[in-house]
């Protein structure tokens, strides 16, 4: 099991508005990483630290963290946008790497 | 530009071991560390461990405490993973990937080598 908790399934409309969390009790002290990941890729990442973004990452990703909770949004949603993304950050010791189980995003 | 190229994929008998390659091109590679993670079919990514290619320490996830060995040849900027006592959950893509260096998680993947542990 992971230290980090994703819900398995999130759907939204095109053109809309959806936020990823990602919770665990290390998240009250590490930053979170989001990675999205489409069918036979590598994931990608698209957000990590405070709320950077790699060159190349539409701003319609951002980032966000408030207790033992990280969350992805994505403002605008659009059909590409339609992966796996994970969380990822460190576990609760400090020393090891953990990532969350992943969410399915399915844009409507 | 940053480039991650790993080796090709793999057919392993159960109990046997397995060698991967992570080749290191457009920055300075003992300048990162490499992580591992892999991803069974169908499944999410799992953390192995990271090497520190400038020093050669390395950090490993409990589960495959003495079962991965991360190793690293500086002078080809190449970084290797091997794991033993393969069995049949072993089969999945690995990956390597540059860490962030400064924030927790990594930045940069490799392509991914699927190995498949089938008798």
């Amino acid at each position: 099991s992971s230290e980090l908790t994703q819900d398995p399934d999130v759907s939204v409309a095109l053109g809309q508005t959806v936020r990823i969390t990602c919770q665990g009790d290390s998240l009250r002290s590490y930053y979170a990483s989001w990675y999205q990941q489409k069918p036979g890729q590598a994931p990608i990442l698209v957000i990590y630290g405070k709320n950077y973004r790699p060159s190349g990452i539409p701003d319609r990703f951002s980032g966000s963290s408030s207790g033992n909770t990280a969350s992805l949004t994505i403002t605008g949603a659009q059909a590409e946008d339609e992966a796996d993304y994970y969380c990822n950050s460190r576990d609760s010791s400090g020393n090891h790497v953990v990532f969350g189980g992943g969410t399915k995003l399915t844009v409507l | 530009q940053v480039q991650l190229v790993q080796s090709g994929a793999e057919v392993k008998k159960p109990g046997a071991s397995v060698k991967v390659s992570c080749k290191a091109s457009g920055y300075t590679f003992t300048g990162y560390y490499v992580h591992w993670v892999r991803q069974a079919p169908g499944q999410g990514l799992e953390w192995m461990g990271w090497i520190n290619p400038n020093s050669g320490g390395t950090n490993y996830a409990q589960k495959f405490q003495g079962r991965v060995t991360l190793t690293r040849d500086t002078s080809i900027s190449t970084g290797y993973m091997e794991l033993s006592s393969l069995r049949s959950d072993d089969t999945a893509v690995y990956y390597c990937a540059r860490d962030l260096s400064g924030w927790p998680g990594v930045d940069y993947w490799g392509q991914g080598t699927l190995v498949t542990v089938s008798s």
